[in-house]
């Protein structure tokens, strides 16, 4: 079985450039996750949708930051502009909601450098 | 506000010594779940074991085990006999429970394990 993929798995971009980082969740999951990991704050929860609905963006940074879930198989996370402190994994995950418990699945991460 | 805490930072050890890692939650929710996972060097976070807060019967798999006690709060993970394979970094999470926003994870600071040969 397709765990969660994201893409692109490295992105190297200059300040002031866009960045949309992708992620599928696990077919039939209805709960997604982005998670941002840094050597500073560890991993942290940015934004997570149920049902293609966020529910909690209170992580989002600032708003250069934006999520969209426009479909059950599919979810972006746009930085514009990006800026060298945005430079972190950012981990997609996704698990079976509203059953409670379930296990979070991620994805193997982007890598994002601002330079 | 939930909390996990993984004191130790570092840990080293040579092929074939057990280890434990620790981890210390702090929760006011009744149920809830806790879980381990690995990163190892390629970054990925792989899933390792998720135990309710009603189980407190300790778990083995394999070289791994985990021993939960509500009384400390306490989810420690045990490994016996390690490999180089085990170097990585192992985080402790603590999950809030939610029909309706489903399952939020809390996580520790990470446990970064190196097992020399």
């Amino acid at each position: 079985d397709a765990g969660v993929i994201q893409s692109p798995r490295h992105e190297v971009t200059e300040m002031g450039q866009e960045v949309t980082l992708r992620c599928k969740p696990i077919s039939g999951h209805n709960s997604l996750f982005w998670y941002r990991q840094t050597m500073m704050r560890g991993l942290e929860l940015l934004i997570y949708f149920n049902n293609n609905v966020p529910i909690d963006d209170s992580g989002m940074p600032e708003d250069r930051f934006s999520a969209k879930m426009p479909n059950a198989s599919f979810s972006t996370l746009k930085i514009q502009p990006s800026e060298p402190r945005d430079s972190a994994v950012y981990f997609c995950a996704s698990s079976l909601a509203p059953l409670t418990g379930n296990t979070i699945y991620f994805g193997e991460g982007s890598w994002l450098t601002v330079v | 506000a939930q909390k996990v805490t993984q004191a130790q930072t570092e840990i080293s050890v040579v092929e074939k010594e057990d280890v434990t890692l620790d981890c210390v939650y702090e929760t006011r929710d009744t149920t809830y779940y806790l879980f381990w996972y690995k990163q190892p060097p390629s970054g990925e976070l792989v899933f390792l074991i998720r135990r309710n807060s009603f189980d407190e019967q300790n778990e083995i798999s394999g070289r791994y085990s985990w021993n939960f006690q509500k009384s400390t709060s306490s989810f420690n993970f045990t490994i016996t006999a390690s490999q180089v394979v085990d170097s990585a970094v192992y985080f402790c999470a603590l999950s809030e429970v939610s029909e309706t926003s489903g399952s939020r994870l809390t996580f520790g600071e990470g446990t970064q394990l190196t097992v020399n040969p």
